[in-house]
């Protein structure tokens, strides 16, 4: 079955202690990205992830790393995280750019204390 | 980034009745696509519609595309409660790498 995993579902953690969320997809998809979604703030863009070994920022991406080691995977790292990055993560996957459709994984609920 | 905003940003509506969601973006585009977010869950792809079409059906669904007024609307057709989610556009800018969405149409379907 096609589809994107995220691990884990959700997640506390305390402030400054550093977790990495993964996402995997198994459509062999070039285009990969991470969102989160915060309450009257809508979808906003972390970084995406073109093919291997290429990753831009998107619109939010402070605080937080990725790395495109292989097609199928792509972690979320934060590396401190902070109150302000309690959130609803999603990862997502495309065979290309913007041009077709994108797989959303589950989510990953996450709260920093 | 080239994000689409959708509007109402709440609908509410009796099962049976028709929903209209709209959505404007600013530059020029590929194409533009329409999700559906069931409460708390990964976005779905409802529909893709190119820069060259006006039109597309899929079910119960219809888009329309004006890219002289730069807007889409999504409607659905004899709504069920089931469709009670929120709707999200995604406008594809020609050799943009980004899929941004904007804050969403929630509907609300009545049974």
């Amino acid at each position: 079955e096609a589809q994107v995993t995220q691990n884990p579902r959700y997640l506390i953690t305390v402030t400054g202690k550093k977790l990495t969320v993964t996402c995997s997809q198994n459509m062999n998809h070039e285009y990969m990205s991470w969102y989160r979604q915060d309450p009257g703030l809508g979808l906003r863009q972390i970084y995406y992830s073109m093919n291997v070994e290429v990753t831009d920022k998107g619109d939010v991406p402070e605080g937080y790393k990725v790395s495109r080691k292989e097609k199928r995977n792509f972690p979320l790292i934060l590396e401190s995280p902070s109150p302000n990055q309690t959130s609803l993560y999603f990862c997502a996957s495309s065979l290309s750019t913007v041009n077709t459709e994108a797989f959303f994984g589950q989510g990953t609920r996450l709260t920093v204390v | 980034s080239q994000q689409g905003e959708e509007d109402p940003q709440a609908l509410s509506i009796q099962e049976g009745e028709n929903a209209t969601m709209n959505c404007s973006y600013k530059t020029s585009i590929n194409n533009l696509q329409w999700y559906r977010q069931n409460s708390g869950r990964g976005l779905v792809h409802l529909i893709l519609i190119r820069s060259n079409e006006r039109e597309k059906h899929s079910g119960r669904l219809r888009v329309t595309l004006d890219t002289s007024k730069k807007s889409s609307s999504l409607l659905i057709t004899a709504s069920r409660a089931a469709d009670t989610a929120s709707y999200f556009c995604a406008p594809g800018r020609a050799g943009s790498y980004q899929l941004t969405f904007g804050k969403g149409t929630k509907l609300s379907v009545i049974p």
